[in-house]
């Protein structure tokens, strides 16, 4: 059983640019959320795909934008970046859009300069 | 507004000192509280569900409890393999599993 991989695992950007982060989700799960946790604090939610479609979204600018494909692997954009979105980007996926059990990947680190 | 506040923001034991960590929240109806480890580096790691006050669940050394306001993960005689960050969260009833997280509790046992 494949678990959930992310990449890419380490990244840098520069304020104002755009970036895309990778999630495959772990085999049998139709459902993916994205979370951002920064330095010494507990992950956020961001928005939640379930079957190709966002059915969550967390306290999120729009300029936080994702997609879910059909074979329930998912990707992060965020454009215009700012330094506050320096931040571990976490992935996790779980059977059914409404269970908290959820199994996350290792995580994209991002940081903006 | 829905919020988990952990406590201790960190704590060290000894091995085979026993301790509590504690999870306070409030949430419009609860429709689960979790406990998750998360190690340096990584993604957190699922443990528990709790859905009900008076529930209890165990895992090797770790025993999660809940009652009307509170959590408590008890860790029994630890070693230094479950030093990590703990932490909890809350899922309130709706039609996602968004999670509200605390700020965790990092966790370091000394041989």
């Amino acid at each position: 059983e494949t678990g959930v991989t992310q990449s890419p695992t380490h990244l840098i950007k520069t304020r104002g640019q755009q970036v895309t982060l990778r999630c495959s989700s772990q085999s049998g799960h139709n459902t993916v959320s994205w979370y951002q946790q920064a330095l010494g604090q507990g992950p956020q939610f961001i928005f939640q795909y379930y079957r190709e479609e966002e059915n969550g979204r967390g306290n999120f600018p729009p300029r936080f934008s994702g997609l879910q494909f059909p074979n329930y692997s998912s990707e992060l954009n965020v454009n215009a970046l700012e330094l506050d979105d320096s931040a571990l980007y976490l992935c996790a996926s779980s059977l059914g859009g409404s269970t908290g059990e959820l199994f996350f990947g290792e995580g994209s680190r991002l940081t903006v300069l | 507004e829905d919020q988990v506040t952990q406590s201790p923001e960190a704590l060290r034991l000894q091995e085979g000192e026993s301790s509590s960590l504690n999870c306070s929240y409030t949430v419009s109806g609860l429709r689960g509280l979790f406990w998750y480890r998360q190690d340096p580096g990584k993604g957190p790691e699922f443990l528990f569900t709790l859905y009900s006050a008076g529930e209890e669940k165990e895992k090797e050394r770790l025993k999660a409890t809940l009652t009307k306001k509170e959590s408590f993960l008890h860790i029994t005689a630890p070693k230094p393999e479950d030093s990590a960050t703990y932490l909890c969260a809350v899922q309130h009833g709706g039609a996602t599993n968004k999670l509200i997280f605390g700020t965790g509790t990092l966790l370091a046992v000394q041989p």
